[in-house]
């Protein structure tokens, strides 16, 4: 089942915050999340884990509620490379299955 | 040291040829997925390798689509009879860990299929 994220598109200015949200109809051990530059491949971000550890090396947080069944990804003082489509991805196997993606556009 | 590599970057065929495309992942990984990835869309799982065995092939969207993996390396996607719904962007992930929790995945710059 893909989980659902919001919004699909959001654009901002240099130094802005955004949220993105991620929603899933099953229950959920962990939630990955990407990031694709046009034309590019997806790069990783983070994983957030059931229990609340958090594995990633990038300077954008993430929560993920495991009773919401959701997990957020925060946006804060946004640079121009912060552009680009995001994708959270639930596990269910051994796959993931992608949302449909949030396009964010940083302006200066 | 070398990323997950992808081969051809570009493929033009017609309706009902077949086309293969190779994935050359990290040295070391033992993790290897395919996704396809349309116009503006999200990614669309395919199927999982671990080392040569592929736990999971739910993704495959026909039994036009098979795929193999070598050597515990290499892996090559094959579509037979292509049809202009397949045209797409198919991209090869790796890691080094079984499974997925925990598990980054590393993306190769995906082979861009378009089928006339």
């Amino acid at each position: 089942q893909q989980p659902v994220q919001s919004p699909q598109a959001v654009i901002l200015r240099e130094g802005e915050d955004a949220v993105i949200n991620c929603s899933s109809s099953k229950a959920l051990y962990s939630v990955h999340w990407y990031r694709q530059k046009h034309g590019e491949a997806p790069v990783f971000l983070m994983i957030l884990l059931k229990g609340g550890e958090q594995k990633g090396h990038e300077k954008i947080s993430a929560s993920f509620n495991e009773k919401k069944q959701q997990s957020s990804l925060y946006l804060t003082a946004s640079q121009l490379s912060y552009s680009g489509t995001y994708f959270c991805g639930t596990e269910g196997g051994y796959k993931l299955s992608f949302g449909a993606g949030t396009t964010v556009t940083v302006r200066a | 040291g070398a990323g997950v590599s992808q081969s051809p970057s570009n493929k033009v065929t017609e309706k009902g040829k077949d086309v293969e495309l190779r994935c050359d992942p990290i040295s070391g990984h033992t993790a290897l997925y395919w996704y396809r990835q349309s116009l503006g869309q999200g990614l669309e799982f395919l199927i999982y390798f671990q080392g040569n065995s592929a736990p999971d092939k739910s993704g495959l969207p026909s039994d036009r689509f098979s795929a193999e993996r070598t050597g515990g390396s290499v892996s090559t996607l094959t579509i037979q009879r292509t049809q202009q719904e397949d045209s797409a962007v198919y991209l090869c992930a790796s890691s080094p860990n079984r499974g997925l929790t925990g598990g980054e995945q590393f993306f190769g710059p995906g082979t861009r299929l378009t089928v006339l």
